[in-house]
């Protein structure tokens, strides 16, 4: 059975650039969360996909959006970055929304300058 | 509002001595809470689960609703159990099932 994987898993950017993050889920795992780990911080919930469709979202503007494939591998973009989006990005999936535990990757680490 | 508190930022203790790590929640409802280790250089383990009521590593968690706590113990801590410890709650943003909001998390050290 294969865990989440993200890629890449360091990245630096400059501010206003835009950023792709990807993440394959675990085996037989539908759902995909996506979380905002800053320095010393607990994870904060982005959004979620279920089947493709985004059914829930945290506290984050817009310009956060993502896509989960039918293979539900999924993508986290974040566009004209701010300093302030400097943060491990975790993603983490579940076999069924609203059940269950995640399992949460290892992350990508994003700093931008 | 749905919130989760652990008023420890660092908990320090010696090998074989018990471990108490504090979670408060605030939830309007059922909760379901749980309990992820993040041993160093590691990602992000589920470690318990209050609906299970199991006991992993020797860690057990109780949900006392009347205190909104969910307090994770351990009777004699080991070294190894040395990591970052967050408490989480399964919230509903926006109609969302599954979301999990976490603690700011403890530091967990053990020393020999």
């Amino acid at each position: 059975e294969t865990g989440v994987t993200q890629s890449p898993t360091h990245l630096i950017k400059t501010r206003g650039q835009q950023v792709t993050l990807r993440c394959s889920s675990q085996s037989g795992h539908n759902t995909v969360s996506w979380y905002q780990q800053a320095l010393g911080q607990g994870p904060q919930f982005i959004f979620q996909y279920y089947r493709e469709e985004e059914n829930g979202r945290g506290n984050f503007p817009p310009r956060f959006s993502g896509l989960q494939f039918p293979n539900y591998s999924s993508e986290l973009n974040v566009n004209a970055l701010e300093l302030d989006d400097s943060a491990l990005y975790l993603c983490a999936s579940l076999k069924n929304r609203g059940a269950g535990g995640y399992t949460f990757g290892s992350g990508t680490r994003l700093t931008v300058v | 509002a749905q919130r989760v508190t652990q008023p420890e930022k660092l908990l320090s203790v010696f090998k074989g001595a018990p471990v108490e790590l504090k979670c408060n929640y605030s939830y309007s409802g059922s909760p379901e809470l749980f309990w992820y280790v993040q041993y160093s250089r590691q990602r992000l383990q589920l470690l318990l689960r209050h609906i299970s009521r199991e006991s992993i590593k020797g860690f057990t968690a109780d949900l006392n609703k009347g205190e909104t706590s969910f307090h994770l113990k351990k009777p004699f801590a080991q070294e190894e159990d040395s990591a970052m410890y967050y408490c989480a709650l399964r919230g509903n943003y926006g109609g969302s099932q599954g979301n999990l909001i976490f603690g700011k998390g403890t530091k967990l050290s053990v020393k020999p």
